[in-house]
Formats: C-alpha cells, structure tokens, sequence
C-alpha cells in the first residue's frame, strides 16, 4: 500500500516561494506508469492539477503555473517536492501529492496525500 | 474543459443520483470520477469511464464515451453524501470538472 505525507511550512509570504515535498512509502518512486503529481485546491473551489515529475525527472506543468514552478524528485530520498516562486494569496489553497498511474491502458489518480493547506498572507 | 451538473444535488437515502460531466471535445474513455469529503483528499471511484477501483461499492458506476459521461450512485447510502469530480484523462493538463456536491 502507497503512502504519501506531504510536509512544509503552512504560511508563506506574498513573493516568496512557496516550497513543498511529498514522501512517498510503502513503494518506490522509480514504479513504472507512476506519474508524481501535485494537485490544488483553493478554499471552496474545485481541483487543480498542478504537474507532475517521473523518476528519471522528466517533467509536464501547468501552463498557467509553468514560469513559476519548478517539480525536482530525490530517487535515495523516496521524496519529490514542489516549489512555486513569487506567490500571492491566490496561491492559498490545499495542496496534495498523489499518483497518477498508468495501468493496462488507462490512467488514474490512486493515491493521495492527506493535503496541506498552505496560506499566503504577510 | 469539464462540465458537471448538476453542482449541488439533494438527496434521500436510497435514492438513485445521477450526475454528468459533458468534456470540451472527444476524449473516448479516459475519464475518472472521484469522491471528496470535507477536509479529506479525493478518492477513486471510476476509471476508464465505466471500470470500478478496486474496492468501490458496486452501487456505483460510470457510463459513456466521447464527450459525455454520468456517474451513478444506485441506491444512496449514508456515507455517499460527499462531493464527486469527474476528471480527463487523456492529455495534460489533467482538468477536472467544478464538482458536484451530494447532500442530504
């Protein structure tokens, strides 16, 4: 069973960075079809798929997110984490790690961190 | 772009709820739903339109292709009252629908 804990810190200041890191246990990174994926959700709104890294570090982002996000991932570690510059409070949301895995010729989000929500206020 | 209806819904136990999620253009099959509850992280429910995940009551199901897609809950239980979210999974960005909330 894939566990996934996300940790870092719940208030960031308008222009700085926000950083993230998602850990994952009970699996590894490098399990093919396994797509690292970060999601959002801001208060009372719905999902936001952010991007996602695989193991050998190739990358998709958001394109309404791209020129401020950068998704790195430590294989020795079992960790990939999120880093999103210059933020303002629309930035304030929850945001998770999940699994987008590829099984059998279809994709789907398996696994899920529990969230963390992440403020954006000085 | 994924659109749900209805966005909220008001339901009996037992009932038999029907939600739609209509997608921008052809994306055959490669459509999730998922159920959200308050303060927890999103589940699987449904992948590859109409496939169950593993463990999902079978009083759930998912039908269509192409651009429209429903998710039904057959008889309406207690712990069903959530929010569900369609997803494309297709192409990337991975969009999700608005949500619909299922509520008492």
């Amino acid at each position: 069973q894939v566990h996934l804990q996300e940790s870092g810190p719940g208030l960031v200041r308008p222009s700085q960075t926000l950083s993230l890191t998602c850990n994952v246990s009970g699996g590894s990174i490098y399990s093919g079809g396994s797509y690292w994926t970060w999601i959002r959700q801001r208060p009372g709104k719905g999902l936001e798929w952010i991007g996602y890294i695989y193991h050998n570090g190739n990358t998709h982002y958001n394109p309404s997110l791209k020129s401020r996000l950068a998704i790195s991932v430590d294989t020795s570690k079992n960790v990939f984490s999120l880093s999103l510059s210059s933020v303002t409070a629309e930035d304030t949301a929850v945001y998770y790690c999940a699994r987008d895995t590829y099984n059998n010729g279809w994709y789907y989000f398996d696994y899920w961190g529990q969230g963390i929500m992440v403020t954006v206020s000085s | 772009q994924l659109t749900q209806s209805p966005s909220s819904l008001a339901a009996s136990v037992g009932d038999r709820v029907t939600i739609t999620c209509r997608a921008s253009h052809d994306i055959s099959t490669f459509l999730g739903w998922y159920q959200q509850k308050p303060g927890k992280a999103p589940k699987i429910l449904i992948y590859a339109a109409s496939t169950l995940h593993s463990g999902v009551p079978s009083r759930f199901s998912g039908s269509g292709s192409g651009t429209d897609f429903t998710l039904t809950i057959s008889s309406l239980q207690p712990e069903d009252f959530a929010t569900y979210f369609c997803q494309q999974l297709n192409t990337y960005p991975r969009i999700f629908g608005q949500g619909t909330k299922v509520e008492i």
